[in-house]
């Protein structure tokens, strides 16, 4: 079955600890996303990439980096310069061009504690 | 700024009974429209879509509306299940890129048995 894997499930850690989020797809999408989801708010773009070895800022870049050094991985990491990083987080991925649907994963809950 | 909203955040609706979900946006260049279904502890799946050039489309048991007039989107969903328990949020955009899309907060529907 294709589709996006996104892991662990939940994740714990420590104020001031760097922790990074797995996000693996196999449906041979170029474009792939990361957002977060926080209660009473709708998500919420964090970076996004539309092609190997390139990622663009999205609307809360601030506290987290990327990496895309192959199509089918995108993984997040949540600097501990982020000031509020407990949330959930989900990643995306789409085909390019033409609104084509985004495909998301189960997400990760991060709780920083 | 723009904003995407939810006339309700809460919708109870019988078990085979249709269900309305509404959605107001407010950026009138937005041309592309989106409704997601989100399980508990899940990730979003596509519903289904609809451009600004239509003002009705129609999927398996569900409709979208889309009104330009008074910027107002609804998801009706017929004969309902208890698998369509879920939120469900829209979202809209301009032009062909997914990282334009903007979110709502989303409604939760039950189906009462």
């Amino acid at each position: 079955d294709g589709g996006i894997t996104q892991s662990p499930k939940y994740l714990f850690r420590k104020e001031g600890q760097n922790v990074t989020l797995s996000c693996e797809q196999n449906l041979n999408h170029d474009a792939m996303y990361w957002y977060r989801q926080d209660p009473g708010q709708g998500l919420r773009l964090i970076y996004y990439s539309q092609i190997v070895n390139d990622f663009q800022k999205g609307d809360i870049a601030e506290g987290y980096s990327v990496s895309r050094e192959k199509k089918e991985s995108f993984p997040l990491t949540v600097t501990s310069a982020q000031k509020n990083p407990t949330a959930f987080y989900l990643c995306a991925s789409s085909r390019q061009g033409n609104n084509s649907p985004l495909h998301f994963g189960n997400g990760t809950r991060l709780t920083v504690t | 700024g723009e904003s995407v909203g939810l006339h309700l955040p809460t919708l109870s609706v019988q078990e085979g009974d249709n269900s309305i979900i509404n959605c107001a946006y407010s950026n009138s260049a937005s041309d592309y429209f989106i409704w997601y279904k989100q399980e508990s502890g899940k990730g979003p799946q596509f519903i289904i879509d609809i451009r600004s050039n239509m003002d009705k489309r129609q999927g398996q048991r569900v409709t979208v509306l889309l009104n330009k007039t008074v910027k107002h989107l609804s998801l009706q969903i017929a004969a309902t299940q208890p698998g369509d328990s879920a939120v469900y949020f829209c979202a809209e955009g301009w032009g062909f890129g997914n990282e334009k899309l903007t979110f709502g907060t989303g409604t939760r529907l039950t189906i009462i048995p």
